[in-house]
């Protein structure tokens, strides 16, 4: 199985700040990586597919990056609404494996 | 727009059975995979199953396989999970999604307590 391993867990931000999450696997996904963002209660929701493609209605504060092993998401500039957890998921391979979450708090 | 709704949770004592169902809207149901993941209260998400192309192939976390087994009925636009011997880990909340790889949108989810 691929082992997927983000970092930080937490991570303290503030409102306009630049964030950024990686998410690392045990072995070469190549591009096949999506993040998503849970809030509490609620079900996760695709923020972005295939590394860097955003998305429906997701907005262009958020990016991602990378290739193989080591990936990035990148919230350019932190909104109240950001606050969450994030995952990362590789599908290269079955079984499909998340990252344990990084929570984005203040 | 395309919806996907849980239903079948609720409270099973171990080694007993339930069946999940997520009905889908919005899309041609017999041309897409659909997969559930679940959560654990206060964990993460884990990847349970998918079915690709509904009615294709199935595939199996190491967790389950052998105890849950999807189906899926496209008469009536809904896949469907049983889940037989369940443990007390098993409990969580259970999601469906559409797609094999990323996955967009997801259900509301269905609470799965296994418990004596």
């Amino acid at each position: 199985d691929i082992h997927m391993t983000q970092s930080p867990s937490t991570l303290s931000a503030s409102v306009g700040d630049r964030v950024t999450i990686t998410c690392r696997a045990s072995e070469s996904i190549s591009d096949w990586l999506a993040w998503y963002q849970q809030k509490p209660g609620r079900a996760p929701n695709v923020l972005i597919y295939k590394t860097s493609n955003l998305g429906s209605e997701v907005p262009s504060r958020f990016s991602g990056s990378g290739f193989g092993t080591e990936f990035t998401l990148t919230i350019s500039s932190l909104q109240p609404d950001d606050f969450a957890t994030y995952y990362c998921q590789q599908y290269s391979s079955y079984p499909r494996t998340f990252g344990q979450g990084t929570e984005v708090k203040v | 727009e395309v919806q996907l709704v849980e239903s079948g949770g609720g409270l099973v004592q171990p080694g007993g059975s339930l069946r999940l169902s997520c009905t889908v809207s919005g899309f041609i149901f017999a041309n897409f995979a659909v997969t559930w993941v679940r959560q654990a209260p206060g964990r993460g998400l884990q990847w349970v199953a998918t079915m690709t192309e509904t009615g294709h192939v199935a595939h199996y976390a190491d967790s389950v396989r052998g105890r849950f087994t999807v189906s899926a009925d496209n008469s009536r636009n809904t896949l469907y999970m049983q889940m037989n011997s369940l443990k007390v880990d098993d409990t969580a909340v259970y999601y469906c999604t559409t797609g094999s790889g990323w996955n967009d949108p997801w259900g509301q989810g269905t609470l799965v307590t296994v418990s004596s």
